[in-house]
């Protein structure tokens, strides 16, 4: 059976901690892995990664894939409040649908 | 004009009434989905469409129906509702070669009663 898992369900830090969360997956026929970030209502799309081994950055936020270990990481450094959303993780199969993982609850204190 | 418009935004509604949510899209992409997602289950797929004529079942898909009306036009439709289908609801699209992942709407916040 195809699924996602993400850990830690919900991590709570201060302003200026670095986070890494995780997300391993079982997904037949696997094309991609996406990350998003939902905060009030809609996911909005942050990352895919298809290769392994190959980082994705984006301002504070970086993201890698490793295929072998079917397992990928978010990170985010310096976190500030603006960072406090849920984050899933979705892996991509056959042709284009997403499975998604139920997602880490991070909250950024000042 | 966001790219992805459900409505209504919010909705309650008896049990066993027909219900439907609709979704329109100015991407311009061929490949719709609905989804919904539960506290502690994440998101789950309903229906997708790759084309105006081609509709596919999820994961989850007893209790709903989906019509494709043009391009632009998904809508969901429950028959009967039902308490369990309480839920935040979402519409989303994504390009054909699928490199920017998936552009959900804002959600459908549906409370069945």
């Amino acid at each position: 059976e195809d699924k996602v898992v993400q850990s830690p369900l919900s991590l709570v830090v201060h302003e200026g901690d670095t986070v890494t969360l995780n997300c391993s997956y079982e997904v037949t026929n696997f094309r991609s892995l996406l990350w998003y970030k939902q905060e009030k209502k809609a996911p909005t799309f942050l990352f895919m990664l298809t290769s392994s081994g190959i980082e994705k950055k984006s301002g504070r936020l970086s993201s890698i894939l490793d295929k072998k270990e079917l397992f990928s990481i978010l990170n985010i450094t310096a976190t500030q409040t603006g960072d406090s959303a849920v984050y899933l993780c979705a892996g991509r199969f056959n042709t284009d649908k997403l499975i998604f993982g139920t997602g880490t609850r991070l909250q950024v204190f000042p | 004009d966001a790219d992805v418009t459900q409505t209504p935004r919010n909705r309650i509604t008896k049990t066993g009434k027909r219900i439907m949510l609709e979704c329109s899209q100015t991407k311009g992409h061929d490949r719709m989905y609905w989804y919904r997602q539960d506290p502690g289950l994440g998101l789950r797929l309903i229906y997708y469409s790759f084309d105006v004529k081609d509709i596919n079942k999820g994961e989850i898909s007893d209790g709903y129906s989906v019509s494709r009306q043009a391009q632009a036009k998904f809508s969901l439709s429950l028959e009967s509702a039902i308490p369990n289908q309480t839920a935040l609801y979402f519409c989303a699209t994504s390009d054909p070669v699928g490199n920017y992942g998936y552009t959900f709407g804002s959600g459908t916040r549906l409370t069945v009663v």
